[in-house]
């Protein structure tokens, strides 16, 4: 059984466009997480939401905005792509705060033309 | 802030050569630590972690890590590699309930049959 899915594995998409990326985890977890992995493979937090409830929200642009309809699922919706956008975007949940070890998805991968 | 640095970013070696990925932080707290893999296309998976208690850890596929809190060091150590260990390699760090995973800039380990 998948621990945690994302949907869809590949995006690619115009400027200007707006798109979600869906993430779920099956593992009970309390907290889910949103990270971006650059070109060069840098890891960086975008968002948390610990019981439907955002607490860590890094300086990421307003453009993307999480969405968590209940504790299993996290979405990730951006408006207006732009170029610097794309990447791989990573969701990951943990069973309780960010102390706790975390578990990945298989990430997306977003390009933007 | 914290910070994490791996100091090695493509590490090449030969199967059955001994391997040791350099990691340090800076934060001054209590920290948990973690070592990630990222295999080719994949998501990261854990190799293992260290929250408290015995310094040398072991995770999963032969690979050990040893805390020394002096050295603000997590390096990871494995004694013979292989191919199947050609991966990207990542460093993590949390200090604090609330604090972020922070993440290394990672190293690509290349493993020569």
């Amino acid at each position: 059984d998948t621990a945690v899915s994302q949907t869809p594995k590949y995006l690619v998409t115009q400027m200007g466009n707006d798109k979600s990326i869906k993430c779920e985890q099956n593992l009970g977890h309390d907290t889910m997480y949103w990270y971006k992995q650059d070109s060069k493979k840098f890891l960086k937090i975008m968002f948390s939401y610990n019981n439907k409830e955002l607490i860590i929200n890094e300086t990421v642009p307003n453009r993307f905005s999480p969405k968590s309809p209940d504790k299993a699922h996290l979405n990730l919706h951006i408006n207006s792509l732009e170029l610097g956008d794309s990447a791989v975007y990573f969701c990951a949940s943990s069973r309780r705060g960010s102390a706790d070890t975390q578990y990945f998805g298989p990430g997306t991968r977003l390009t933007v033309l | 802030a914290q910070s994490v640095s791996q100091h090695n970013h493509h590490v090449i070696l030969s199967e059955a050569a001994s391997l040791e990925l350099g990691c340090n932080y800076s934060y001054g707290g209590t920290v948990n630590l973690f070592w990630y893999v990222q295999y080719p296309g994949q998501h990261l998976q854990l190799l293992l972690k260290y929250f408290s208690g015995d310094p040398l850890v072991k995770g999963i596929k032969g690979f050990e890590a040893e805390f020394i809190k002096s050295k603000f060091s997590f390096n990871l150590r494995k004694p013979s590699v292989q191919w199947s260990d050609t991966a990207e390699y990542f460093c993590a760090v949390n200090g604090g309930s609330q604090g972020n995973l922070i993440f290394g800039k990672g190293t690509k380990l290349s493993v020569k049959p």
